[in-house]
């Protein structure tokens, strides 16, 4: 099956700094990306979807402004975290699609582990 | 809007037993659903999916959901557990025109005891 890798999979930073996770799809080209964040022992919640070349789309609630995400080729998303909080500490789960019909599989990095000291 | 319910939130069994997790969904419009599995500090894995067809789903392993639209469910099934299969379970639904976005269950978390 399709490969998708995060990086890093842990960081640990102070508040107040910004924060960057990178997703790349290694063997296909993702029209859409998606990230979500996952509190312990709850389920996903997405965060936004993001497609290549244009701005993401942000659920509501989310803070477009706090968490930065760019989708610069068919390979790579970055969620950038800025002015980290205690409270955002999550694990961060990226997923790529290469379709856009609603039936196609979303392929899952292996998450970031992000704790904000 | 849509949702999907996982009423049980911990399943325990022991091994070589059969296993059910149970699956509900709320959509009005037609929906694809999907069963993923995450092991500890990972991310997800597809099980199976039901896109259109048959109703009885068979997936990685061993297990399989049958999608019952009259009663807006897609119960996941395997008739013998292992110690392997410790994991949480999570169902999702899309749906069409959606553009793929999924919508999760709460996830149940499945141990199997010796």
């Amino acid at each position: 099956g399709a490969v998708v890798s995060q990086h890093p999979s842990w960081v640990i930073c102070k508040s107040g700094t910004s924060v960057k996770i990178e997703c790349r799809s290694l063997d296909f080209q993702a029209t859409t990306m998606f990230w979500y964040r996952q509190f312990p022992k709850q389920s996903l919640m997405l965060m936004a979807t993001s497609n290549e070349g244009s701005k993401a789309t942000y659920e509501q609630g989310v803070e477009k402004d706090k968490f930065l995400i760019n989708h610069a080729s068919l390979t790579l998303s970055t969620l950038t975290v800025t002015s980290a909080h205690p409270e955002d500490s999550s694990f961060y789960i990226c997923s790529a699609t290469s379709g856009r019909t609603g039936n196609d599989e979303q392929f899952f990095g292996p998450g970031t582990r992000l704790t904000v000291l | 809007a849509q949702s999907v319910t996982q009423l049980d939130s911990q399943v325990p069994v022991f091994e070589e037993a059969p296993v059910e997790l149970r699956c509900n969904y709320s959509s009005s419009v037609s929906v694809y659903l999907f069963w993923y599995v995450q092991y500890p500090n990972q991310g997800l894995q597809l099980l199976l999916k039901y896109l259109s067809g048959s109703t009885l789903v068979k997936g990685i392993n061993g297990f399989e959901a049958e999608f019952n639209k009259s009663q807006t469910s897609f119960h996941l099934r395997k008739p013998s557990v292992h110690i392997s299969d410790t994991a949480e379970y999570f169902c999702a639904v899309s749906f069409a025109g959606g553009g793929n976005k999924l919508t999760f269950g709460t996830g149940t978390q499945l141990k199997v005891e010796l």
